[in-house]
């Protein structure tokens, strides 16, 4: 079936550092991609989405592309801040009678000064 | 634009006991969904709304939990009998349109504990 899979966490990094978290995918046809982040305490909150093959999404400097021959979705920052300390969890969507989404473990960073 | 509203945030209760979640999605969001949350792990779906109607409850385990949006809105999961692995964080989330590939909007969501 379906599937997300994320690297596990946590990453800790200094301020300033450039984040990677992996993401693959494992879906038939053409799923959506999205990286949602859960502050602590928060709900879910989508920060970038991808709907079809070499899509960028961008959001508060966090950047994804979406990769059809590798099946991945990585999330990218160039400099992380204390305040991106979170959880981060990828995602996909398709249209399989209805919109579901599936979503991986989750990936929790954290962020120091 | 009003966000997703949860209630109960937080609710302790005795294995074996009853309990009842409400949402309320976002104003002419058609879709909503209940997610379940466990310590360490990804949202997992429990049941999928389109209006008033069910489109996928087959991860719902259907001797304990129920769940009903009546006229469209608000929403209802309930637990009866509750189980000590019932313990997690449960997301209420709507998207938009009717067939379209949108975004979910989530809740802040309640977080069980069963002892």
């Amino acid at each position: 079936g379906d599937s997300v899979t994320q690297m596990e966490g946590p990453v800790t990094l200094s301020e300033e550092a450039f984040l990677t978290i992996n993401c693959t995918y494992t879906a038939t046809g053409y799923p959506s991609l999205f990286w949602y982040v859960q502050y602590p305490g928060e709900g879910l909150q989508l920060l970038l989405k991808a709907t079809k093959a070499d899509d960028k999404g961008s959001n508060k400097g966090f950047e994804a592309t979406y990769r059809k021959e590798t099946t991945s979705f990585h999330l990218e920052k160039g400099s992380v801040q204390v305040s991106d300390s979170a959880v981060y969890f990828c995602a996909l969507s398709k249209p399989s009678g209805t919109y579901k989404y599936i979503f991986g473990t989750g990936t929790r960073l954290k962020v120091l000064a | 634009e009003a966000g997703v509203a949860q209630s109960p945030r937080y609710k302790i209760i005795e294995k074996r006991q009853s309990v009842a979640f409400w949402c309320n999605p976002i104003s002419g969001h058609a879709t909503l969904y209940w997610y379940q949350q466990i310590l360490g792990q990804g949202p997992k779906l429990l049941i999928q709304f389109q209006n008033n109607g069910v489109v996928d409850d087959s991860q719902l385990p259907k001797d304990r939990f129920s769940a009903e949006r009546l006229k469209g809105v608000d929403s209802t999961l309930k637990i009866q009998p509750a189980k000590l692995e019932d313990s997690a964080v449960y997301l209420c989330a709507s998207s938009p349109r009717e067939g379209e590939n949108t975004e979910a909007f989530f809740g802040q969501g309640t977080r069980l504990t069963v002892v």
